[in-house]
């Protein structure tokens, strides 16, 4: 499978513990992108990287997120100090990046409970 | 800034009888415009997209889009829908500087009733 792969699919943690996701984009996708989705909600925004730089970060995300895309492959989501808020779907995307009408791919999840 | 209005939370459309679910969006200068479909327990799936050119695109399961830049709306249509349409759709945008992001409206549940 040549998809988009994301792992954990399902993390369940208590408030106050840290948690780190991991996402493999479609390897010829140089744009990965990283979204938070609650249900029946779209997408929200909250990091993109092309290649190893990240473009641009949502000004929702508090301090507590962090995102690395160290040699522009794979990427990790960490979240701090895990509040009940953040329990969510945490998507990631890729795609071919820069001028260009390009769609993207998107990974199963990781569905994310804060206890 | 870039935004993409889904008016609509849900729509309901008996099978066999047209279907079009609305988008309008924002942005500065030319869009690229997509949609996608989500199902249930299931990821984005990428449905169609207008770059330039012919204002009425065709995608994936027989759906189209047709782009209005005077009323910068790009709405998604089927001519006869089927149960199996059922799902949650998404609008999203980009702008066609190179480090535009996409953006994804809020979603509508479309409701196929048999």
């Amino acid at each position: 499978d040549t998809g988009v792969s994301q792992n954990p699919r399902h993390k369940i943690t208590k408030r106050g513990q840290n948690v780190t996701f991991r996402c493999d984009p479609i390897s010829e996708h140089n744009r990965l992108y990283w979204y938070r989705q609650t249900l029946g909600q779209g997408p929200e925004f909250l990091t993109y990287f092309q290649n190893e730089a990240q473009l641009e970060k949502s000004r929702l995300l508090s301090d507590r997120f962090s995102a690395e895309r160290p040699k522009g492959s794979f990427s990790t989501l960490e979240i701090q100090r895990t509040e009940q808020g953040d329990s969510a779907m945490y998507l990631c995307a890729s795609s071919l990046g820069g001028i260009g009408a390009y769609e993207q791919y998107f990974g199963p999840g990781t569905r994310l409970t804060v206890t | 800034a870039q935004s993409v209005a889904q008016p609509e939370d849900q729509v309901n459309v008996a099978e066999g009888n047209p279907l079009t679910v609305k988008c309008t969006y924002s942005v500065s200068g030319n869009p690229y415009l997509f949609w996608y479909v989500q199902y249930p327990n299931r990821g984005l799936q990428f449905l169609l997209k207008y770059i330039t050119g012919d204002n009425l695109v065709k995608g994936s399961y027989g759906f189209e889009a047709e782009f209005n830049k005077s009323q910068t709306s790009f709405h998604l249509k089927k001519p006869s829908a089927l149960v199996s349409d059922s799902a949650l759709y998404f609008c999203a945008v980009r702008g066609q500087n190179r480090d535009d992001k996409i953006i994804f409206g809020k979603g509508t549940r479309l409701h196929i009733l048999p």
